[in-house]
Parts: structure tokens; C-alpha cells; sequence
């Protein structure tokens, strides 16, 4: 059971570039989320899922698109990649609303 | 709106030392509240939780009571420990925010031996 895996771990990308982050869980969740943590501003939601097939924008979704093919992949797209998107990129996972989410190890992203 | 309010860091202590980090929050209706912890270079996860008022969460030996007379959920530990060291981010889930958590901006902790 390896929880919530995400790839990659670390990647630069140079201005203009566009890549996918992979977020995979088997622990059978329903919702799936993404997030940006940013130094001083706690974590932010990108975008969320509440099922296979489904997706929604959260907070902060501007430049990002996601896709939920499969129950346990949920996919963060960078179409063209800004200095601005330079974060750490958490995928989460749970079961229900209110119940514990389950984060992954995060993707440190660079774009110069 | 809903947002969560937490104490800055950092926050430096001695080993055995108490801690207490405050945490307040503004929400509609009635939230579930968080306390989730972030080891350096880790991804984060739960360290204890609360779904209605009064209740108390604990774990590993921290504790928060969810006071909905204050809008508070503090986070406490009487003595601390080196492991301790970590980020400590409070939050909130609330009805029909489809499950994702507010998070304040997070606490560091550094516990010197």
C-alpha cells in the first residue's frame, strides 16, 4: 500500500514550457486535490475532484488544467509555464468530506 | 469568508519546554478543524483533528479543543521533544466545500536539545 505517490519529485522548467504532474493513490478515494505551497501563504487549492471524470477549479486555478481519467491518477497540467508557478506541489487524497486527507510526498517545481 | 489564522513562527523552545500555538478561524455553519504537521522535506500529514464543539483531539501526546465560543483550536504539547521539529499547519474543512481544506499560513517549530 503505498498511499499517495506523486511524480516527478523535483523538475525546472524554463518560461514557456509545459509539463504534467502525476498524482496516483490506491487507496480507493473518491476526492482527490491539488496544491501549491508557497513560502508564508500555508497551502492553496489549484484544483479538486470529487470523482472519476470530474474536476473543479479551487482557489488559485488560473494557468493549471487537470484531468481525472481514472479514479486513482489525477493529472496537474502547466500549459506554459510562468516564474509565478515556481512552488511545491502537493497531491491529497480522501475517502469523505471531513475525513483525514492523505498527502503525497510533493513535487518541487522550478521555472526560470 | 473562511480562512484560518495561526500564530507566526518561528517558534524556538527547549527540549521539555510547553508550547502552545494559537489557531483561529472564520466559518459558516459548523467546520471540522485540523492540525496537520510537515517534516522537512515530507509531504504533510494529520496529527489530530476535531468535528464539533468541545470536542477534544489528541495525539502523540498534542491536544486541541475545538471552542466555538472563541472560534479557536489551539495546539498544545507539555513537553517537547528535538522530533518535534516540523511545520504545524492548522485547518478547516466546512459543508459544501467539497471536502478541501483552508489552511493557515503554518508554524515552524525548531526544539533545541
Amino acid at each position: 500500500n503505498a498511499g499517495v505517490t506523486q511524480t516527478p519529485k523535483f523538475r525546472v522548467l524554463k518560461t514557456g514550457q509545459s509539463m504534467t504532474l502525476l498524482c496516483a493513490q490506491d487507496m480507493n478515494h473518491e476526492y482527490m486535490y491539488w496544491y501549491r505551497q508557497d513560502p508564508g501563504m500555508g497551502l492553496r487549492l489549484i484544483h479538486y475532484s470529487v470523482g472519476e471524470g470530474t474536476t473543479a477549479k479551487g482557489e488559485v486555478p488560473d494557468g493549471y488544467n487537470v484531468s481525472r481519467l481514472k479514479k486513482q491518477n489525477f493529472l496537474l497540467g502547466l500549459e506554459s509555464a510562468a516564474p509565478s508557478q515556481t512552488s511545491v506541489y502537493f497531491c491529497a487524497s480522501t475517502y469523505e468530506q471531513d475525513y483525514e486527507q492523505y498527502f503525497g510526498p510533493g513535487t518541487r517545481l522550478t521555472v526560470t | 469568508g473562511n480562512s484560518v489564522t495561526q500564530m507566526e513562527g518561528p517558534v524556538t523552545l527547549s527540549e521539555e519546554a510547553f508550547l502552545t500555538i494559537n489557531c483561529t478561524y472564520t466559518a459558516t455553519g459548523y467546520p471540522s478543524l485540523f492540525w496537520y504537521v510537515q517534516y522537512p522535506g515530507e509531504g504533510l500529514q494529520l496529527l489530530l483533528k476535531a468535528t464539533k464543539a468541545d470536542d477534544k483531539g489528541s495525539n502523540k501526546g498534542f491536544e486541541a479543543t475545538y471552542r466555538k465560543e472563541t472560534t479557536s483550536f489551539h495546539l498544545e504539547k507539555g513537553s517537547v521533544q528535538v522530533s518535534d521539529s516540523a511545520v504545524y499547519f492548522c485547518a478547516l474543512t466546512y459543508g459544501g466545500s467539497q471536502g478541501n481544506l483552508i489552511f493557515g499560513k503554518g508554524t515552524k517549530l525548531s526544539v533545541k536539545p
